[in-house]
Order: structure tokens, then sequence, then C-alpha cells
């Protein structure tokens, strides 16, 4: 199993380009996730996917957008990115939503904004 | 609101030195809480999940205990190898999908 992997593993934009990040679990979980990880603030939901075909804002969704393609595939878009969403990207899945078991994380896309 | 306070920032041991990490938690009604390790440039890896006071989990040279208010992670005659930033988070009820994470503690075991 490769458990969750993300693409790209890097990523350069400039202001107002947009670009999406890719999520895919081999785990046949049904819930998906995407972090953001700054410096000094931990890390911060930005949407998730309690199962397929449905998605949710959590705690910093502006300027994101999500689709969970299918069971496996869950990914992040920037339609036009600012500086502010530099950050690195987590991708995470458990087996289910409503549950309190633990998420398993990808390897982060790192994105800088110029 | 749920808040997640972790101490030190950072600690530097030597290989064999002993130590625990602290986590602080605020959060009505506990329904789990979660220990991570993550290396420079990897995403977060699962280590412990602890239910309730009282409860502990080992892991080799770790041990994660909880109390009504918070959590030690305990490494025993650290290595080089256990050199890492550990995070810790909750969830509280109602929101099983939503973890609050602290900032971690950055660990270096120096040989």
């Amino acid at each position: 199993n490769a458990g969750v992997t993300q693409t790209p593993k890097f990523q350069v934009l400039k202001t107002g380009q947009s670009m999406t990040l890719q999520c895919a679990q081999d785990m046949n979980h049904n819930s998906m996730y995407w972090y953001r990880q700054d410096p000094g603030m931990g890390l911060r939901l930005i949407y998730y996917s309690a199962s397929e075909g449905t998605t949710d804002k959590g705690e910093v969704p502006n300027g994101y957008n999500v689709s969970r393609l299918n069971k496996r595939e869950f990914s992040l878009r920037l339609e036009s990115a600012a500086p502010s969403q530099t950050s690195v990207y987590f991708c995470a899945s458990k087996t289910r939503d409503g549950t309190y078991n633990e998420q398993f994380f990808g390897p982060g896309t790192r994105l800088t904004v110029l | 609101e749920d808040q997640v306070t972790q101490s030190p920032e950072a600690l530097r041991l030597q290989e064999g030195e002993s130590s625990s990490l602290n986590c602080s938690y605020t959060v009505s009604g506990l329904r789990g809480l979660f220990w991570y390790r993550q290396d420079p440039g990897k995403g977060p890896e699962f280590l412990f999940t602890l239910y309730s006071a009282g409860e502990e989990k080992e892991k080799e040279r770790l041990k994660a205990t909880l109390t009504k208010k918070e959590s030690f992670l305990h490494i025993t005659a650290p290595k080089p190898e256990d050199s890492a930033t550990y995070l810790c988070a909750v969830q509280a009820p109602g929101s099983a999908r939503q973890l609050t994470f602290g900032s971690g503690t950055q660990l270096t075991v120096l040989p």
C-alpha cells in the first residue's frame, strides 16, 4: 500500500495563477481532508469530505475549492493564488467520518506564491 | 474554543538522556488525543491515540500518557533517529472530523 499520495511535491506560482493539488489514497478510506501547515500555527483544516460525493468547509476555506472525484481521490484547487497561500499542504484520510480514530497523512505539497 | 499548547517549543537531548514533552489542552469532553511524529519535509506520521484519562500507550522508546488536562510523551533513552517534531492534536464531541493541532515540539537528539 502506498497510503496517501500527493502531487506535485513542490510548486511555485505567481499571484493570480491557478493550480490543482492532487491527493489519492489506497486504504479504502471514506473520509478525506485537506490541511495547511504554517510556521508556528499548527495544521489547520481547509476542507474535508466525509464520504464520496460530499464536501464541507473547515477552518480556513477562503480562496480554495475542492472536488471529491471518487472514493480514492480528493483535489484542492486554488483559483487565483495569493502570497498568503504560501504554505505546505497536506492531504489526510481516515476510515470513516464521525469516528474518533486517527487520520493518515500524505507527504505534502510545498507551495510558494510570488 | 478548543486549544492545544505544546511545550517546550524545542528540546535538545544527549543520546540516552530521557525526557518528556507536554501537550496541554482545553476542550469540553475530550474524545481523542493524538500524537504524531513529523520528520523534516515529510507528512505527520501517526504514533498514538489516547481516549480517556489514565490511559497509557507505548511504542519502542516512546510512552504517551493522558490526564484530564494534559498529555505527556515520555522518551526513554532516546537515539538520534528519534529527532523529529512531535505534534499533538485533540478531537472534541461534535467535531469528529476536525483535529485541533498544537504547534509541535522540535526534538533534537545529539549523538
